[in-house]
């Protein structure tokens, strides 16, 4: 089944303490992205990566790292959580740049 | 101002309704224009594109009008499985550059 699969789904941790949220898709697409969604605020791109090793920020990077090592891999990591960064995110892939974007489940993370 | 913005809602309607969403966005460089439904605390999924000349999916009626700058989204025959929030996006030239709006609520009820 063709997807995008995230993990953790709920996570809650403390200030300071890294994370990593994984995300891999099995569509061979080249196209992947991180969002969160704040209410009121919709979703907001964090970063993007057009291919393996090709990355750029979105409009709400500060705070976050990817890596795109390989093509069906992109986490997201949090060196240093803040509260601030309680939010809904979302991994999203897809084949090109003006195709059908997929999204992950979605993972739901409190820093307290 | 937001580069997209919709009414947040919620719409009430009863089954059999037909209801309308509009979008406005500000960037007159958009290139592409879709709408994604999103059911509560699920992932957003593309429920149609729009295309310049408006198109149709059954029930789904998307109009573009980019002189306007706004993109349409018309349900008729509204269903009790419509229930969810409709997310206007637009994608800049660029790569994955999409552009959401907060989302529009729809309630039907019986």
């Amino acid at each position: 089944e063709a997807q995008v699969t995230q993990n953790p789904r709920y996570l809650i941790t403390v200030t300071g303490k890294k994370l990593t949220v994984t995300c891999s898709q099995n569509m061979n697409h080249e196209y992947m992205s991180w969002y969160r969604q704040d209410p009121g605020l919709g979703l907001r791109q964090i970063y993007y990566s057009m291919n393996v090793e090709v990355t750029d920020k979105g409009d709400v990077p500060e705070g976050y790292k990817v890596s795109r090592k390989e093509k069906r891999n992109f986490p997201l990591i949090l060196e240093s959580p803040s509260p601030n960064q309680t939010s809904l995110y979302f991994c999203a892939s897809s084949l090109r740049d003006n195709t059908e974007a997929f999204f992950g489940q979605g993972t739901r993370l409190t820093v307290v | 101002r937001k580069e997209v913005e919709q009414d947040p809602g919620p719409f009430n309607v009863p089954e059999g309704a037909t209801v309308a969403f509009n979008c406005t966005y500000s960037n007159s460089a958009s290139q592409s224009f879709f709408w994604y439904r999103q059911d509560c605390r699920k992932e957003p999924k593309l429920l149609m594109s729009v295309y310049s000349s408006g198109n149709e999916d059954g029930r789904f009626t998307a109009q573009l009008n980019r002189a306007s700058q706004y993109i349409s989204l018309l349900i008729r025959d509204s269903k009790l499985s419509d229930s969810a929030t409709y997310l206007c996006v637009v994608r800049w030239g660029g790569y994955n550059k999409l552009i959401f709006g907060a989302g529009t609520r729809l309630a039907v009820h019986p």
